[in-house]
């Protein structure tokens, strides 16, 4: 099981508020990834970072911003949550030092915004 | 454009017997395909990465088969098992950029009934 953890797991929060999902991993991997995923369809990428200080948005355009202070910790905020930031958030890391530079993934948040 | 296809949409089968999933991809240039697994609520577990040369790779009761010509690859799952009720993913990297660009499908829902 890959080291790698997303908090909270579900959150239920109003229109307007502010809110932060945790992702942190363990294995010293300098990539680190956010993904959107409805129910039943693809995951799509919205946030990827290289290295610390290091942040890029992906191709699915997202109201969201991350940062990268640290390798260890990508977390991702939303500054006014709307019910269409209902989704799920996976949060994923890779090495570059690693071969097949296979990306593992966190266990997901299950947001959704009343 | 940049694509993965997967069939069936969904899939229900009997406890112990074998089924075979399918992934059709246009993704241009190619460097990996990758089958994951994704039980409900979670994140995605890699079962296999295959590159170009490779045409079969097993773990376990799960093996892929990848025809880079054709561009299909398929899951052949044996002695199927409750557990193995998930969502099977098949996902395609690029060389196009040095972030090896992960192409998603929207995965095949798999039900395991005893």
């Amino acid at each position: 099981e890959a080291d790698i953890y997303q908090t909270p797991r579900y959150l239920v929060i109003g229109t307007g508020k502010k809110i932060t999902l945790e992702c942190s991993q363990t294995m010293g991997h300098d990539k680190m990834y956010w993904y959107q995923q409805d129910p039943g369809m693809e995951l799509h990428l919205i946030h990827y970072s290289y290295g610390v200080n290091s942040t890029e948005k992906g191709d699915l355009s997202s109201e969201s911003t991350v940062s990268r202070i640290r390798t260890e910790h990508f977390p991702l905020t939303l500054e006014s949550a709307r019910p269409s930031h209902t989704s799920q958030y996976l949060c994923a890391s890779s090495s570059t030092t690693e071969h097949d530079y296979e990306q593992y993934f966190g266990p997901g948040t299950r947001l959704t915004v009343t | 454009k940049n694509q993965v296809e997967q069939s069936p949409q969904s899939l229900i089968i009997l406890e112990g017997k074998n089924c075979t999933l399918q992934c059709n991809y246009t993704v241009s240039p190619f460097s990996n395909l990758r089958w994951y697994k994704q039980d409900t609520g979670r994140g995605p577990v890699s079962l296999t990465i295959m590159t170009f040369s490779e045409n079969t790779k097993s773990n376990g009761r799960y093996t892929a088969t990848l025809d880079a010509d054709t561009k299909q690859s398929s899951l052949h799952i044996t002695a199927s098992q409750l557990s193995d009720s998930a969502s099977y993913i098949c996902v395609v990297s690029d060389r196009g950029s040095t972030l090896g660009r992960l192409y998603f499908g929207r995965g095949t829902q798999l039900t395991v009934w005893p």
